[in-house]
């Protein structure tokens, strides 16, 4: 079956360094991606998403890259802060399952003082 | 400027009860979702209702899972003799159209004992 995957499962960072989070999908007909933040014990939390017709949207500390070439979507989080510490995952909403999103397994990032 | 309203938001039931969740969406949504997470992993669809009506149910299991969005009220997933493998938690999610941004509520934490 098709899926959206995460590289890794936990990151590490010092606080104030750049964070990049991946996340690897297989299904070419999606047309919509968005990355959630999940801390413990809360619902998912929007971050910034972004359509197949774009490869780069940028946010506040955020930027989403999208490369439809290799299936590869990428979370940048500049100056990384304690608070930015969290479970981190990306979603693809399929285009002819329109509303139904498949999330990855999720990125631990923990940041470092 | 309410969000996604769930409640209650910890539920603990005997194996062979019922578990009712509700969702009450943000204003002005229509399109409401349903999610499932067990510890550790990623959030797993369910069923995506609009008013009145389940679009897409392809996430929910066979039997004793049940949807509703009636046209007054919140959204009601129902698990009619809940078993231990129910324990998870149930997040709702709402947007105002197909392919737009799912904003989530804080979650309903089922466990069966």
């Amino acid at each position: 079956g098709e899926s959206v995957g995460l590289h890794l499962p936990t990151l590490s960072v010092q606080e104030g360094d750049n964070s990049i989070i991946n996340c690897a999908y297989s299904n070419s007909a999606s047309d919509y991606f968005i990355w959630y933040k999940q801390e413990s014990g809360k619902g998912p939390q929007f971050i910034i998403d972004i359509r197949s017709n774009m490869d780069k949207r940028q946010g506040q500390r955020v930027t989403v890259l999208l490369n439809k070439t290799v299936k590869h979507l990428s979370l940048q989080i500049a100056a990384t802060q304690p608070g930015d510490s969290a479970v981190y995952f990306c979603a693809e909403n399929e285009n002819t399952n329109a509303g139904k999103s498949t999330f990855g397994d999720g990125t631990t990032l923990t940041v470092k003082p | 400027n309410a969000g996604v309203m769930q409640n209650p938001r910890h539920l603990v039931r005997r194996r062979g009860q019922e578990a009712r969740l509700r969702c009450s969406p943000m204003k002005g949504h229509s399109h409401v979702y349903w999610y499932r997470q067990l510890p550790e992993e990623g959030l797993k669809f369910m069923v995506y209702l609009q008013k009145e009506n389940i679009i897409d149910e392809s996430g929910m299991p066979k039997e004793r899972f049940s949807a509703e969005f009636p046209k007054e009220g919140p959204s009601i997933l129902r698990i009619q003799q809940v078993v231990r493998g129910d324990s998870a938690a149930y997040f709702c999610a709402s947007s105002s159209g197909t392919q737009e941004t799912q904003y989530f509520g804080p979650g309903t934490r089922l466990l069966v004992l």
